[in-house]
């Protein structure tokens, strides 16, 4: 089965200019996730959709930070403008639901490394 | 906020040495505990999912036990091999209002480099 698929895998822009990640979730899965994982810090999560609704972006910076998941598949993770603090890799996951009295696996993938100069 | 703290940061070991890293969690409305595997350039890989206390998971040489009333999780690697070099990522969920599994909020991991 193919993995979560993401692109571009590396990206270097000035500060004050926008950028735009995408991620293509594992075939099925309902649910998925932007995560933000600064140097020495673990990932933490931005946003979460379940098929195309919003589950949760309590810490995305809605600022400077916009998703979309269109059509409940692919989503598009953008920063508007984007400071040197944005500097992190910048994780989409999926999984296959998000559903009460459930465990689930998350499956990751390979992440954008962003730099902002 | 939900506290994860991971030891060590880093661990440097010889192939053939048993390691073991510690995840502790505030072990209040406890759901479930991750365990993920990251080498670099590569994704993020799900080692165990745990729930129970008491849980024991093997997956090879690498084993995982929890304990959810005092709030931590062990991780072991038997005999360590270079190829185990990685960050590896503990990260526990709670539970939500209504009875549904939160978030996962990761630890900042700990880095493991195996040489040869």
């Amino acid at each position: 089965e193919a993995g979560v698929a993401q692109s571009p895998r590396y990206k270097i822009i000035e500060k004050r200019q926008s950028v735009a990640f995408w991620c293509n979730p594992i075939s099925g899965h309902a649910t998925l996730y932007w995560y933000q994982q600064i140097l020495g810090q673990g990932p933490k999560l931005l946003i979460q959709f379940q098929n195309n609704g919003v589950v949760d972006d309590s810490q995305l910076p809605k600022d400077r930070f916009s998703a979309e998941r269109l059509k409940g598949v692919d989503s598009t993770l953008k920063i508007q403008p984007a400071k040197l603090e944005d500097s992190a890799v910048y994780l989409c996951a999926s999984s296959l639901r998000f559903r009460t009295g459930e465990t689930y696996e998350q499956y990751f993938g390979p992440g954008t490394r962003l730099t902002v100069t | 906020i939900l506290n994860v703290e991971q030891s060590p940061q880093s661990l440097h070991v010889q192939e053939g040495d048993s390691t073991n890293f510690t995840c502790s969690f505030p072990s209040s409305n406890f759901y479930a505990l991750h365990w993920y595997r990251w080498e670099t350039a590569k994704s993020p890989e799900a080692l165990f999912v745990m729930t129970l206390n008491g849980d024991e998971k093997k997956k090879g040489r690498i084993s995982a036990t929890l304990n959810t009333k005092e709030g931590y999780s062990y991780l072991y690697i038997k005999g360590s091999q270079p190829e185990d070099s990685a960050t590896y990522l503990c990260a526990p969920t709670r539970m939500n209002y209504g009875g549904s599994q939160g978030n996962l909020i990761f630890g900042k991991g700990t880095k493991l480099s195996v040489k040869p």
